[in-house]
């Protein structure tokens, strides 16, 4: 099946940093998605967006939903330890209700 | 909040058992998916349900089945296990074009 491409596959990063991170696809969304998975969890959803260049927040979480409905990016601010996991992005075409998603983020944060 | 229920978080398995992995949810919804979850290969989409008794093929159906008798539960059959379906697999559930909500997670190993 379709997968979206998502970057960076990996990320290590020290505490107070930003952290930057998007999906591109070839095909156009309606919807895009961000999703947090701890390890050893299931994911946990983040952020929806649903518009073109609709730009959201959550805390020190920032996703925008790309104007060319092809890609989107998540941004995260001042980072954590414990904004360490796997992040992915999901995407939906259409009238389906069925989700692609990413490869996923793994992002290390070193306190 | 939404809760998704998987029965199991661990399971350990020998080749050619028949496995049966159950997910319920608490919020009505109608929709409900079952994914597999490997390093490198994201999320992968096996089977969906959209209605009671009614079931669609993922991505990667080969070597699975599901039954969905009653809305709030949609069980994952693995006819006659193998090593290659050792995997992390999650259940989600959905109303119709809202975002998915994930269950923990049950990681399956089969010997």
């Amino acid at each position: 099946g379709q997968q979206l491409n998502q970057s960076p596959q990996s990320m290590f990063i020290q505490e107070g940093e930003d952290v930057s991170m998007n999906c591109t696809s070839s095909s156009i969304f309606n919807t895009w998605l961000w999703y947090k998975q701890d390890p050893g969890e299931g994911p946990v959803l983040l952020i929806a967006l649903y518009k073109a260049g609709e730009l959201t927040s959550n805390g020190r979480l920032t996703a925008q939903f790309g104007i060319t409905r092809k890609d989107s990016f998540l941004n995260i601010s001042a980072s954590i330890p414990s904004d360490v996991g796997i992040y992915f992005c999901a995407g939906r075409n259409g009238a389906t209700n069925k989700l692609i998603f990413g490869t996923g983020t793994l992002l290390a944060v070193q306190p | 909040d939404v809760k998704v229920t998987q029965s199991s978080r661990y399971l350990v398995k020998r080749t050619g058992e028949k496995v049966f992995l159950e997910c319920v949810q608490d919020m009505d919804h109608e929709n409900m998916f079952w994914y597999r979850q490997d390093p490198g290969l994201g999320l992968r989409l096996i089977y969906f349900s959209y209605d009671v008794k009614m079931k669609e093929k993922g991505d990667i159906p080969e070597g699975y089945s599901v039954s969905r008798e009653k809305k709030e539960r949609f069980s994952l059959i693995l006819e006659s296990a193998s090593t290659n379906q050792t995997s992390m697999y999650l259940c989600a559930s959905t109303l119709f074009n809202q975002p998915q909500h994930f269950g923990d997670g049950t990681r399956l190993s089969i010997l």
